[in-house]
């Protein structure tokens, strides 16, 4: 069964400082792989996706990540974060069904900036 | 272009009430579907709707239910309402095709945050 791990509960970090979020899928054959993020009374809002090719993936607000097939991993990273990206972030992987699809994801990163 | 708008915003009932919660999914959208997220955790996939049936359900009793309008509007219904059932419930919309990634991402409302007493 498809799985999503982010060994991070809570994050802190400051601002104008580099920002890396782990994440591990487990899925057996080729992931689609998925960042949201999501703010305090907000729904969710894609981040960026990976489906395949370039392992480098950009997002919007000067994110980006990496999917490292070798190591099911797919970390999120900020060379310079903001304190307006302060907010929960969701790693998924994405999962064909027989009639349908959905996403799987993993139980979230809170992120702090402290200025 | 209105995106995903769910309602109401916050509810609170009691247990063995039922409730139910409302999608209006993205324009030009025709698959809806429902996720469930509680205090701490992720998102969870309850079911999805494609041509007004569900075509695909998640790990959730029967007292989980819904349906998809002509319109491409959605309802969940929820019967019986336990303590657990307290949690953000997600409406995303997206459009079809087997794999919706290969046809774009999937839109999300803000959500119907339900509090079981």
């Amino acid at each position: 069964a498809q799985s999503v791990t982010q060994p991070d509960i809570h994050i802190t970090v400051s601002e104008g400082a580099s920002l890396e979020l782990r994440c591990n899928y487990s899925y057996g054959a080729t992931p689609y792989l998925f960042w949201y993020v999501q703010s305090p009374g907000q729904g969710l809002q894609l981040l960026l996706k990976y489906f395949s090719g370039d392992t480098l993936v950009q997002g919007i607000k000067g994110f980006e990540a990496e999917f490292k097939r070798s190591q099911s991993s797919f970390n999120l990273r900020k060379p310079s974060v903001h304190w307006s990206d302060a907010a929960e972030y969701f790693c998924a992987v994405g999962a064909i069904m027989e009639y349908g699809n959905k996403l799987v994801f993993g139980a979230g990163t809170i992120l702090r900036v402290k200025s | 272009d209105a995106g995903v708008t769910q309602s109401p915003t916050h509810l609170i009932k009691t247990r063995g009430q039922q409730v139910t919660l409302r999608c209006s999914p993205k324009s030009g959208h025709d698959t809806v579907s429902w996720y469930q997220q509680a205090l701490g955790q992720g998102p969870q996939f309850i079911f999805q709707y494609y041509e007004e049936e569900e075509r695909q359900r998640g790990n959730f009793p029967d007292r989980f239910s819904g349906h998809q309008f002509p319109n491409y509007s959605s309802e969940l219904n929820v019967n019986a309402l336990l303590l657990g059932d307290s949690a953000l419930y997600l409406c995303a919309s997206s459009s079809p095709g087997l794999a919706l990634w290969d046809t774009g991402e999937l839109f999300f409302g803000e959500g119907s945050r339900l509090t079981v007493l």
